[in-house]
């Protein structure tokens, strides 16, 4: 079965540093497919960046980058430079590469970035 | 524009009740979702569809119907409202294929069962 799995419930940090954000996977599927989503304060859920399992680079947009370890089955997010606005819960989720398109979602890992 | 669209934002009934979430995506996508999202668990799949017509049962599909009665419409029904269904639910499309977008999703709609 699949399974998506954050373990960190929340971070703190300071404004303008680096933050790293961990996500595991569990699948038997050759092919599938990692996303990031931040969730506001509003509750709105936007699609950051994603990895597709055959690609061997790691993703980046902006100053969001993911340490894609394919032998460990982890996606983690590096959020560079933090402003304040980036202040989210931020979600892992994983879909299968066949045509079922099962979509999975992580617990979630609450940032908070501090002045 | 792309976009999902979620109705009612809000909705209160009573143990019971009969309710109905509707959503609209006009991203000509082939898969729709609803997802139920609790605190402590994440965002949770209900049910999920690839086209009019079709069903896909989810990881927590007990309680929840659900029927895609078009390319744009998936409509999540609970026709016993139970209050452990209290929550805020979801809705999000994809598209799979040569395209493969990452799923969209829409703005929420806040269920209070009581």
């Amino acid at each position: 079965a699949q399974k998506v799995t954050q373990t960190q419930t929340s971070i703190s940090v300071v404004e303008k540093t680096t933050v790293t954000m961990d996500c595991v996977y569990e699948t038997r599927d050759s092919s599938y497919f990692l996303f990031w989503y931040k969730q506001t304060a509003s509750g709105e859920i936007v699609f950051l960046i994603r990895q597709d399992s055959y690609k061997k680079e790691n993703a980046t947009v902006g100053h969001y980058s993911l340490n894609f370890q394919k032998p460990k089955s982890s996606i983690g997010l590096i959020i560079t430079a933090t402003q304040i606005e980036d202040s989210a819960v931020y979600f892992c989720a994983m879909r299968r590469g066949d045509n079922q398109g099962k979509l999975i979602f992580g617990q979630g890992t609450k940032l908070s970035i501090k002045p | 524009e792309a976009a999902v669209t979620q109705s009612p934002r809000n909705k209160v009934t009573v143990t019971g009740g009969n309710v109905t979430l509707s959503c609209r995506q006009t991203n000509s996508h082939n898969y729709m979702y609803w997802y139920r999202q609790d605190t402590g668990h994440g965002l949770r799949l209900i049910h999920y569809s690839y086209g009019a017509g079709n069903l896909q049962i989810g990881d927590v599909p007990d309680g929840y119907k659900a029927t895609r009665t078009t390319q744009e419409d998936f409509f999540l029904l609970l026709e016993l409202a139970s209050p452990s269904q209290t929550s805020l639910y979801f809705c999000a499309s994809s598209e799979l294929g040569s395209n493969n977008q990452a799923p969209l999703f829409g703005e929420g709609t806040r269920l209070s069962v009581l």
